[in-house]
């Protein structure tokens, strides 16, 4: 089983549409999740963090924790031909603190259909 | 402003050939991180250091070898490339107080071995 598994799409959305975008992790210790970004020929970008079970929201992203179920999500409100990208999911996989590696999923891309 | 350089962008070499790709942080960050990135396989992490002369494996480190002799500089080595090495690789580098989890990426070194 991978690590951090994400559905590789692509997903295509309509504008002003949501986007719902999944992930899971196979460690149950696991305490810190993130989304990145990536546009295509550039290196990714940190959109989103999460480290309590429930729900986050910033601008028209919401990020969504469920320990219980390993599982991750992001939703993006309002989409717009901007967030055309690939979104990775990453957990921090602990040794033990300051010695954890971030571990990225494969990445779901994402289009935005005007 | 925050910034990871890696020193060379694209890179063209032959197979047995040793070769270095470096990567220089200017953020006084205690990690450090080696991903390749191949479509379909996402962001793989190679090496990563928490600390100065310290070094961990992570998920593929065959046939790589990493030195981290000071604070701001990681280098990745291939003692001997194959063509299987020919990727982008991706360094990057996080604080470790606070422990957000935030990488900030360089720009890439785009590997060819022919």
């Amino acid at each position: 089983q991978k690590e951090v598994e994400q559905n590789s799409g692509p997903l295509s959305v309509p504008e002003g549409a949501i986007a719902s975008l999944n992930c899971t992790y196979s460690d149950r210790g696991s305490q810190s999740f993130f989304w990145y970004r990536q546009y295509s020929g550039k290196s990714p970008e940190l959109i989103m963090s999460i480290y309590s079970n429930g729900d986050k929201e910033d601008g028209r992203f919401t990020a969504q924790l469920n320990k219980a179920s390993q599982y991750v999500s992001l939703l993006i409100r309002d989409s717009q031909p901007s967030d055309s990208a690939t979104y990775l999911c990453a957990v921090n996989i602990g040794l033990h603190f300051g010695n954890e590696k971030l571990t990225f999923g494969t990445g779901t891309r994402l289009t935005i259909i005007p | 402003d925050v910034k990871v350089t890696q020193s060379s962008r694209y890179l063209v070499k032959r197979t047995g050939e040793k070769v270095f790709l470096e990567c220089v942080q200017d953020m006084d960050h205690e990690n450090m991180f080696w991903y390749r990135q191949d479509p379909g396989l996402g962001l793989r992490l190679i090496y990563f250091s928490y600390d100065v002369k310290m070094k961990e494996k992570g998920d593929i480190p065959e046939g790589y070898s990493v030195s981290r002799e000071k604070k701001e500089r990681f280098s990745l080595i291939l003692e001997s490339a194959s063509t299987n090495q020919t990727s982008m690789y991706l360094c990057a580098s996080r604080e470790l107080a606070g422990n957000t989890g935030e990488l900030f990426f360089g720009e890439g070194s785009r590997l060819t071995v022919l």
